[in-house]
Protein backbone atom coordinates (compact mmCIF):
# COMPACT_ATOMS: atom_id res chain seq x y z
CA UNK A 1 0.00 0.00 0.00
CA UNK A 2 0.95 3.30 -1.02
CA UNK A 3 0.93 5.65 1.66
CA UNK A 4 1.58 8.94 -0.66
CA UNK A 5 0.34 9.43 -3.92
CA UNK A 6 2.20 11.74 -6.25
CA UNK A 7 0.98 13.19 -9.42
CA UNK A 8 1.33 13.36 -12.51
CA UNK A 9 3.91 10.59 -12.99
CA UNK A 10 5.35 12.24 -15.55
CA UNK A 11 5.51 15.69 -16.68
CA UNK A 12 7.05 17.10 -20.19
CA UNK A 13 6.83 21.12 -20.08
CA UNK A 14 8.37 23.99 -22.10
CA UNK A 15 10.64 26.40 -20.57
CA UNK A 16 9.35 29.43 -19.25
CA UNK A 17 5.69 27.72 -18.24
CA UNK A 18 4.20 27.25 -14.72
CA UNK A 19 3.52 23.77 -13.46
CA UNK A 20 2.28 21.99 -9.71
CA UNK A 21 2.77 19.14 -8.61
CA UNK A 22 1.06 17.09 -5.89
CA UNK A 23 1.73 14.38 -3.26
CA UNK A 24 -1.49 13.26 -1.45
CA UNK A 25 -2.28 10.99 1.54
CA UNK A 26 -4.93 9.41 3.76
CA UNK A 27 -2.34 10.08 6.72
CA UNK A 28 -1.89 12.66 8.63
CA UNK A 29 1.85 13.36 8.85
CA UNK A 30 3.66 15.87 11.09
CA UNK A 31 6.04 16.65 8.45
CA UNK A 32 6.68 16.29 4.85
CA UNK A 33 9.52 16.82 2.69
CA UNK A 34 10.90 17.44 -0.70
CA UNK A 35 13.61 16.11 -2.42
CA UNK A 36 14.82 16.39 -6.35
CA UNK A 37 16.72 13.53 -7.83
CA UNK A 38 19.14 13.65 -10.54
CA UNK A 39 20.27 10.65 -12.71
CA UNK A 40 22.98 8.36 -11.07
CA UNK A 41 22.25 10.62 -7.93
CA UNK A 42 20.93 10.25 -4.37
CA UNK A 43 17.73 12.24 -3.35
CA UNK A 44 18.84 16.06 -2.34
CA UNK A 45 16.81 17.63 0.54
CA UNK A 46 14.43 20.73 -0.78
CA UNK A 47 12.78 21.94 2.11
CA UNK A 48 10.89 20.48 5.23
CA UNK A 49 7.23 21.86 6.09
CA UNK A 50 5.83 21.04 9.64
CA UNK A 51 2.53 23.46 9.85
CA UNK A 52 -0.70 22.80 8.63
CA UNK A 53 -1.06 25.29 5.71
CA UNK A 54 2.73 26.29 5.77
CA UNK A 55 3.87 28.06 2.79
CA UNK A 56 7.99 27.99 2.32
CA UNK A 57 9.38 29.66 -1.02
CA UNK A 58 12.98 28.54 -2.15
CA UNK A 59 13.30 30.85 -5.23
CA UNK A 60 10.91 29.95 -8.30
CA UNK A 61 9.69 26.88 -5.84
CA UNK A 62 6.36 27.24 -3.58
CA UNK A 63 6.18 24.64 -1.50
CA UNK A 64 2.67 24.23 0.54
CA UNK A 65 1.46 22.04 3.01
CA UNK A 66 -2.43 21.26 3.35
CA UNK A 67 -4.35 22.41 6.00
CA UNK A 68 -5.31 18.93 7.63
CA UNK A 69 -1.65 17.87 7.21
CA UNK A 70 -2.62 15.04 4.45
CA UNK A 71 -1.50 16.80 1.24
CA UNK A 72 1.08 18.98 -0.33
CA UNK A 73 2.19 20.87 -3.51
CA UNK A 74 4.84 22.06 -5.00
CA UNK A 75 4.65 25.05 -7.75
CA UNK A 76 7.50 26.23 -9.93
CA UNK A 77 7.59 29.70 -12.08
CA UNK A 78 9.07 29.70 -14.79
CA UNK A 79 10.30 26.89 -15.71
CA UNK A 80 14.49 26.20 -16.68
CA UNK A 81 16.23 23.05 -18.01
CA UNK A 82 17.68 23.00 -14.66
CA UNK A 83 15.09 22.19 -13.01
CA UNK A 84 14.81 18.87 -14.79
CA UNK A 85 14.64 15.42 -12.29
CA UNK A 86 12.41 13.30 -10.45
CA UNK A 87 10.50 15.39 -7.55
CA UNK A 88 9.83 12.94 -4.74
CA UNK A 89 8.11 14.04 -1.40
CA UNK A 90 8.55 12.07 1.58
CA UNK A 91 5.96 12.12 5.16
CA UNK A 92 7.03 11.57 8.71
CA UNK A 93 4.70 10.84 11.77
CA UNK A 94 6.33 12.28 15.13
CA UNK A 95 10.15 10.43 15.19
CA UNK A 96 8.96 7.91 12.38
CA UNK A 97 11.27 7.02 9.32
CA UNK A 98 10.14 8.82 6.42
CA UNK A 99 7.71 7.22 3.95
CA UNK A 100 8.52 7.56 0.36
CA UNK A 101 5.90 8.69 -2.71
CA UNK A 102 6.32 7.27 -6.32
CA UNK A 103 7.75 10.58 -7.70
CA UNK A 104 7.17 13.09 -10.45
CA UNK A 105 9.19 12.97 -13.17
CA UNK A 106 9.62 16.23 -14.62
CA UNK A 107 11.46 17.20 -17.84
CA UNK A 108 11.65 20.40 -19.08
CA UNK A 109 12.11 21.76 -22.81
CA UNK A 110 14.53 24.39 -23.55
CA UNK B 1 33.38 17.43 1.50
CA UNK B 2 30.40 16.37 4.48
CA UNK B 3 28.23 13.72 3.42
CA UNK B 4 27.28 10.08 2.85
CA UNK B 5 30.10 7.62 0.57
CA UNK B 6 28.41 4.63 -0.84
CA UNK B 7 30.36 1.85 -2.54
CA UNK B 8 30.59 0.04 -5.19
CA UNK B 9 29.15 2.44 -7.24
CA UNK B 10 28.19 -0.59 -9.71
CA UNK B 11 28.10 -4.30 -9.33
CA UNK B 12 26.80 -7.61 -11.68
CA UNK B 13 26.58 -10.54 -9.68
CA UNK B 14 24.99 -13.95 -10.63
CA UNK B 15 22.04 -15.45 -9.16
CA UNK B 16 23.56 -17.26 -6.22
CA UNK B 17 26.42 -14.84 -5.39
CA UNK B 18 27.22 -13.00 -1.62
CA UNK B 19 28.07 -9.48 -1.61
CA UNK B 20 28.25 -6.67 1.04
CA UNK B 21 27.56 -2.87 0.31
CA UNK B 22 29.36 -0.56 1.94
CA UNK B 23 27.93 3.05 3.33
CA UNK B 24 29.97 5.89 5.27
CA UNK B 25 28.84 8.85 7.05
CA UNK B 26 31.04 11.74 7.97
CA UNK B 27 28.20 13.86 9.43
CA UNK B 28 28.19 12.05 13.19
CA UNK B 29 24.47 11.38 13.10
CA UNK B 30 22.80 8.31 15.02
CA UNK B 31 20.21 7.09 12.49
CA UNK B 32 20.92 5.49 9.22
CA UNK B 33 18.88 3.90 6.25
CA UNK B 34 19.06 1.64 3.42
CA UNK B 35 16.61 1.90 0.61
CA UNK B 36 16.17 0.17 -2.24
CA UNK B 37 14.76 1.83 -5.58
CA UNK B 38 12.91 0.61 -8.41
CA UNK B 39 11.07 2.33 -11.43
CA UNK B 40 7.03 2.62 -10.33
CA UNK B 41 8.39 1.93 -6.71
CA UNK B 42 9.64 4.80 -5.55
CA UNK B 43 12.18 4.44 -2.32
CA UNK B 44 11.22 1.39 -0.34
CA UNK B 45 13.31 1.05 3.01
CA UNK B 46 15.17 -2.33 3.64
CA UNK B 47 17.15 -2.00 7.11
CA UNK B 48 17.44 0.70 9.45
CA UNK B 49 19.70 1.92 12.56
CA UNK B 50 18.47 4.26 15.09
CA UNK B 51 22.06 4.22 16.45
CA UNK B 52 25.01 2.44 16.82
CA UNK B 53 24.03 -1.21 17.77
CA UNK B 54 20.55 -1.00 16.94
CA UNK B 55 19.12 -2.54 13.34
CA UNK B 56 15.27 -3.08 12.76
CA UNK B 57 13.44 -4.00 9.58
CA UNK B 58 11.85 -1.50 7.10
CA UNK B 59 9.32 -2.47 4.64
CA UNK B 60 11.39 -5.29 2.22
CA UNK B 61 14.12 -6.67 4.40
CA UNK B 62 13.81 -10.01 3.33
CA UNK B 63 16.90 -11.63 1.43
CA UNK B 64 19.31 -8.96 3.36
CA UNK B 65 20.78 -8.55 6.66
CA UNK B 66 22.76 -5.50 7.75
CA UNK B 67 25.83 -4.75 10.09
CA UNK B 68 25.74 -1.06 11.83
CA UNK B 69 29.55 -1.67 12.39
CA UNK B 70 30.41 1.91 14.38
CA UNK B 71 28.48 5.09 14.35
CA UNK B 72 30.34 5.63 10.88
CA UNK B 73 29.48 2.13 8.51
CA UNK B 74 26.40 0.87 7.80
CA UNK B 75 26.74 -1.90 5.54
CA UNK B 76 24.03 -4.08 3.97
CA UNK B 77 24.49 -7.75 2.72
CA UNK B 78 23.04 -10.20 0.19
CA UNK B 79 23.23 -13.57 1.00
CA UNK B 80 22.38 -15.55 -2.19
CA UNK B 81 21.53 -12.79 -4.88
CA UNK B 82 18.54 -13.18 -6.70
CA UNK B 83 17.27 -11.36 -9.93
CA UNK B 84 14.06 -9.84 -8.32
CA UNK B 85 17.55 -8.00 -6.09
CA UNK B 86 18.36 -6.15 -9.41
CA UNK B 87 17.92 -2.26 -8.36
CA UNK B 88 19.46 0.85 -7.19
CA UNK B 89 20.70 0.73 -3.75
CA UNK B 90 20.84 4.12 -2.03
CA UNK B 91 22.14 4.98 1.99
CA UNK B 92 20.89 7.94 3.59
CA UNK B 93 21.62 9.28 7.40
CA UNK B 94 19.50 11.98 9.43
CA UNK B 95 20.63 13.82 12.10
CA UNK B 96 17.18 13.46 14.35
CA UNK B 97 13.91 13.99 14.76
CA UNK B 98 12.12 16.36 11.54
CA UNK B 99 15.74 16.25 10.03
CA UNK B 100 16.32 15.61 6.36
CA UNK B 101 17.97 12.78 4.74
CA UNK B 102 21.03 12.71 2.94
CA UNK B 103 21.72 10.56 0.71
CA UNK B 104 24.65 8.35 -1.14
CA UNK B 105 24.84 8.63 -4.46
CA UNK B 106 24.10 4.83 -4.95
CA UNK B 107 24.91 1.27 -6.24
CA UNK B 108 23.09 0.06 -9.36
CA UNK B 109 23.11 -3.68 -8.94
CA UNK B 110 22.36 -6.04 -11.23
CA UNK B 111 21.50 -9.79 -10.29
CA UNK B 112 21.74 -12.19 -13.39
Amino acid sequence: TQLLEQSPQFLSIQEGENLTVYCNSSSVFSSLQWYRQEPGEGPVLLVTVVTGGEVKKLKRLTFQFGDARKDSSLHITAAQPGDTGLYLCAGAKGNEKLTFGTGTRLTIIP
Amino acid sequence: NAGVTQTPKFQVLKTGQSMTLQCAQDMNHNSMYWYRQDPGMGLRLIYYSASEGTTDKGEVPNGYNVSRLNKREFSLRLESAAPSQTSVYFCATRPGQGGGYTFGSGTRLTVV
